[in-house]
């Protein structure tokens, strides 16, 4: 089966520092891998979505980027603010272009401190 | 769009009774997901349909849980008998795009005492 692993302890980081979080997947690559965010009581929140021959992908403050040799996506927040603190999620998608259920990681807890 | 609905929003019930929790997914989108998200596994995918229909129901943990959907606008997950173990927030999620982005509601947080 396929497992995801999220860094599972808080990730304390400056504000105004650039926040580098990390998915690492097991098995099969996925054909899109996805961020989301969840704030407490709270349903994730879409964020990015990279495909498979996409290295890298951009919004605003925010960068990811996939690589499926290492199996590894890593995601980014520049200059960050402690409003970005959230919880954050991977997620596979293996669908190919339709739709089907994710797999999550457990996601990491990021906080921003001023 | 008020985005995806979700009731009720918390629910408290003893072991053994029957609890239906009910999900009106985002005008037009075509695929409903629930997921399970508990401290300690996370989020997990119980079952999601395509068009109304059932695609994948391997995630639904036991014969306990069920669930339908019989109307593009509204999808109901029912555990029969409930036990201490079900409690966790379950989240219902919308797709409508080819890219699979998908849309969740609130949850409903679910204690079975």
């Amino acid at each position: 089966s396929q497992k995801i692993e999220q860094n599972s302890e808080a990730l304390n980081i400056q504000e105004g520092k650039t926040a580098t979080l990390t998915c690492n997947y097991t098995n099969y690559s996925p054909a899109y891998l996805q961020w989301y965010r969840q704030d407490p009581g709270r349903g994730p929140v879409f964020l990015l979505l990279i495909r498979e021959n996409e290295k890298e992908k951009r919004k605003e403050r925010l960068k990811v980027t996939f690589d499926t040799t290492l199996k590894q996506s890593l995601f980014h927040i520049t200059a960050s603010q402690p409003a970005d603190s959230a919880t954050y999620l991977c997620a596979l998608d293996f669908s190919g272009g339709g739709a089907d259920g994710l797999t999550f990681g457990k996601g990491t807890h990021l906080i921003i401190q001023p | 769009d008020a985005g995806v609905i979700q009731s009720p929003r918390h629910e408290v019930t003893e072991m053994g009774q029957e609890v239906t929790l009910r999900c009106k997914p985002i005008s037009g989108h075509n695929s409903l997901f629930w997921y399970r998200q508990t401290m300690m596994r996370g989020l997990e995918l119980l079952i999601y349909f395509n068009n109304n229909v059932p695609i994948d129901d391997s995630g639904m943990p036991e014969d306990r849980f069920s669930a339908k959907m019989p109307n593009a606008s509204f999808s109901t997950l029912k555990i029969q008998p409930s036990e201490p173990r079900d409690s966790a927030v379950y989240f219902c999620a919308s797709c409508g795009t080819t890219y699979n982005e998908q849309f969740f509601g609130p949850g409903t947080r679910l204690t079975v005492l």
